[in-house]
């Protein structure tokens, strides 16, 4: 079965700007994969902020953008808050499969 | 409001059977395809399975497939996972989700132990 690849960590200082990324070990990741992004804080189930790539939904602080880059999926956070400090997890799509990458935990500090 | 409660969880030895259910409301439920997710103790998620609109597609994680069975009830919005031959290492908490509208349940805790 594919991988999904994140960074394990990654800190940004508060109001910085941060890109966590979403690779596949299969090759690029594709608009067709209708990349997902997740953010999920301790004690809590996940919480949906991206989907197919970069729609938002109206929950989704516009400080959360989502995109292709590089051949990986995107999550950029803008104006890093410190209620921004959670796990966030990629999930891709391919062959009637879903994967999930293994998460970024991101510390605002 | 979008809500997912699921339910049927416990405590079950291995070899043995859980049927989770999830009850969904506040979105179309019939129109979209839902999945069951899970995440074990301080891990990630992982997906499970997934079941399309009408029953007629169902698909699962190499980690479920031939023990678990996903279905689902239109008339009664409600999404199910039958559970058999239970491992120790499927302790879990499994999330119904309804991944395009973005809805996630609370989840219901499965542990598997003798």
């Amino acid at each position: 079965q594919a991988v999904v690849t994140q960074e394990p960590s990654l800190t940004v200082s508060p109001g910085g700007t941060v890109t966590l990324t979403c690779g596949f070990s299969t090759g690029a990741v594709a608009s067709g994969h209708l990349p997902f992004w997740f953010q999920q804080k301790p004690g809590q189930a996940p919480r949906t902020l991206i989907y197919d790539s970069n729609n938002k939904y109206s929950w989704t602080p516009a400080r959360f953008s989502g995109s292709l880059l590089g051949g990986k999926a995107a999550l950029t956070l803008s104006g890093a808050q410190p209620e921004d400090e959670a796990d966030y997890y990629c999930l891709l799509f391919y062959d009637n499969v879903a994967v999930f990458g293994g998460g970024t935990h991101l510390t605002v500090f | 409001e979008m809500q997912l409660v699921e339910s049927g969880g416990g405590l079950v030895q291995p070899g043995g059977s859980l049927r989770l259910s999830c009850a969904a409301s506040g979105f179309s439920f019939s129109s979209h395809w839902m999945y069951w997710v899970r995440q074990a103790p301080g891990k990630g998620l992982e997906w499970v399975s997934k079941i399309d609109y009408d029953s007629t597609l169902t698909h699962y994680a190499d980690s479920a497939k031939g023990r678990f069975t996903i279905s689902r009830d239109n008339a009664k919005n409600t999404l199910y996972l039958r559970m058999d031959s239970l491992r120790v290492d499927d302790t879990a908490l499994y999330y119904c989700v309804g991944v395009r509208p973005g809805c996630w349940g609370q989840g219901t805790l499965v542990t598997v132990s003798s």
